[in-house]
C-alpha cells in the first residue's frame, strides 16, 4: 500500500530564515509527488508536482522540492520564508499500480508551518 | 481564477440523521473526489467519480455513504445515517482528468475549502 510520511507535525522559523519540511513515501512504481498548503478557511492549493522530467522542482510563492528516489523522500524547501508562508502543507503522493489508480491522493498528516516575525 | 465551492462551511447534525454535502467543481472538470479529515488525523481518500459512476472507493466508503451528480453543476455526498465518528472535514475535489501514470497539467486535482461536519 502507498503511504507517505510528514516527519514533522510542527515546524517554527523566523522571517527571512530557511523553510524545510520533511516527507518521506514508500517506494513503488511510478509516484506522482505533490506538495499541496493551507491556508485557514482556504481549500487546498498546489504548491508544486514531480513529474519525473527532473529531480529539483520549483513551485509557487519560492517553494522547491527535491526528490530523492534513493531516500524515497520529497523535501519542500524555501530559502527564506515570509509571514504569509504561515499554513498546513501536505506531502501527497499518487501512483498508477498497474493502471487501476483513478486518481486517489494518499496524503501526509501535515505539517504547520509558523513564522515569527 | 475558477475554483471548487463547497456548502456549507460547517454543518451540524443529530446521529442518525441524513446530511447531504454540497459540491460544485470546475465547470470543464470530469472527474470528481471527496476526502475526508478526522480532527487530528490525516486527509483520507474516499471516493473517486467519473461518467456518472464511482471510479474507485475506499474502504471507508460503506453502504451509509453515496454519491450523486444530479445535475451539471453539483457533486454531493450523502450519508444516510450519521454516526459520531463521521465528524470530520469533508473536501471536494475536481480535475480535468486523473494521476493514471502520466503526470499531466489537466490531472492535477483542486480542491475546495470543505465542509465541517459535527454530529452530535
Amino acid at each position: 500500500a502507498q503511504s507517505v510520511t510528514q516527519l514533522d507535525s510542527h515546524v517554527s522559523v523566523s522571517e527571512g530564515t530557511p523553510v524545510l519540511l520533511r516527507c518521506n513515501y514508500s517506494s513503488s512504481y511510478s509516484p506522482s509527488l505533490f506538495w499541496y498548503v493551507q491556508h485557514p478557511n482556504k481549500g487546498l492549493q498546489l504548491l508544486l508536482k514531480y513529474t519525473s522530467a527532473a529531480t529539483l522542482v520549483k513551485g509557487i510563492n519560492g517553494f522547491e522540492a527535491e526528490f530523492k528516489k534513493s531516500e524515497t523522500s520529497f523535501h519542500l524547501t524555501k530559502p527564506s520564508a515570509h509571514m504569509s508562508d504561515a499554513a498546513e502543507y501536505f506531502c501527497v503522493v499518487s501512483y498508477n499500480a498497474g493502471g487501476t489508480s483513478y486518481g486517489k491522493l494518499t496524503f501526509g498528516q501535515g505539517t504547520i508551518l509558523t513564522v515569527h516575525p | 481564477e475558477p475554483e471548487v465551492t463547497q456548502t456549507p462551511s460547517h454543518q451540524v447534525t443529530q446521529m442518525g440523521q441524513e446530511v447531504i454535502l454540497r459540491c460544485v467543481p470546475i465547470s470543464n472538470h470530469l472527474y470528481f473526489y471527496w476526502y475526508r479529515q478526522i480532527l487530528g488525523q490525516k486527509v483520507e481518500f474516499l471516493v473517486s467519480f467519473y461518467n456518472n459512476e464511482i471510479s474507485e472507493k475506499s474502504e471507508i466508503f460503506d453502504d451509509q455513504f453515496s454519491v450523486e451528480r444530479p445535475d451539471g453543476s453539483n457533486f454531493t455526498l450523502k450519508i444516510r445515517s450519521t454516526k459520531l465518528e463521521d465528524s470530520a472535514m469533508y473536501f471536494c475535489a475536481s480535475s480535468e482528468g486523473f494521476s493514471g501514470g502520466l503526470l499531466l497539467a489537466k490531472n492535477i486535482q483542486y480542491f475546495g475549502a470543505g465542509t465541517r461536519l459535527s454530529v452530535l
